[in-house]
């Protein structure tokens, strides 16, 4: 069975500092994906990134960074220079791959930015 | 380009009235589908998924069916509400990566 775990329910920073979210996953799967999307207070998902499992090469977007290690079975998420906009619930998630594409959500983290 | 509909974006409802969510896909066929739900403050749950026309597989128990009588669209529905069902209501669909409608805020009151 494939689980999510995001320790962290609430994270508040200041404006301006770097903030990182961590996300542990449980497969018995060698090939599967992992996902990070963002809620903002709208309610709508976003997607921000997939990382294959074939892929542990860390990924650079803007201010988003993501740290991925099969060795720890983790998928972090660091936010550099956080501003206000960041302000939401992030989920990280796992999929394999296989007929059904379901994806495992972890229960995701409540992220202030503070002005 | 692919998009996905769901309607109405609110709804508050009495304990005890019928519900139906729809959700449509555009711009791909056969795609895989997905009900989640998110009761306030929580994660996402997933209640159903679609591989095809008429094949539904449930996640967990509940109060709520799903139907899908259209290759690209898939209905949520539930004969009698109850209260713990208010949530917010995401549809997806599916192609390496999931890609979510705008959802639905259901109140039942």
């Amino acid at each position: 069975a494939q689980k999510v775990t995001q320790a962290q329910t609430e994270i508040s920073v200041v404006e301006k500092e770097d903030v990182t979210l961590d996300c542990v996953y449980e497969t018995r799967d060698t090939t599967y994906y992992l996902f990070w999307y963002k809620q903002p207070p709208s309610g709508e998902l976003v997607f921000l990134i997939r990382r294959n499992s074939f892929d542990e090469q860390n990924e650079i977007s803007g201010r988003y960074s993501w740290n991925f290690q099969k060795s720890t079975s983790s998928f972090n998420f660091t936010i550099t220079a956080s501003q206000v906009v960041d302000s939401a619930v992030y989920f990280c998630a796992l999929t394999v791959m296989n007929r059904d594409d379901k994806i495992i959500f972890g229960k995701g983290t409540r992220l202030h930015i503070l002005p | 380009s692919q998009t996905i509909h769901q309607w109405p974006a609110t709804l508050v409802q009495p304990v005890g009235s019928p519900l139906s969510l729809e959700c449509t896909v555009e711009g791909t066929s056969n795609p895989n589908l997905y009900w989640y739900r998110q009761a306030a403050g929580r994660g996402l749950q997933l209640l159903f998924y679609s591989v095809g026309i008429g094949q539904i597989s449930s996640e967990v128990p509940q109060n709520l069916s799903a139907s899908r009588p259209q290759d690209r669209q898939f209905i949520l529905s539930s004969k009698k509400l109850l209260l713990s069902d208010s949530g917010f209501y995401l549809c997806a669909w599916a192609y390496n990566e999931q890609f979510f409608g705008p959802g639905t805020r259901l109140t039942v009151l």
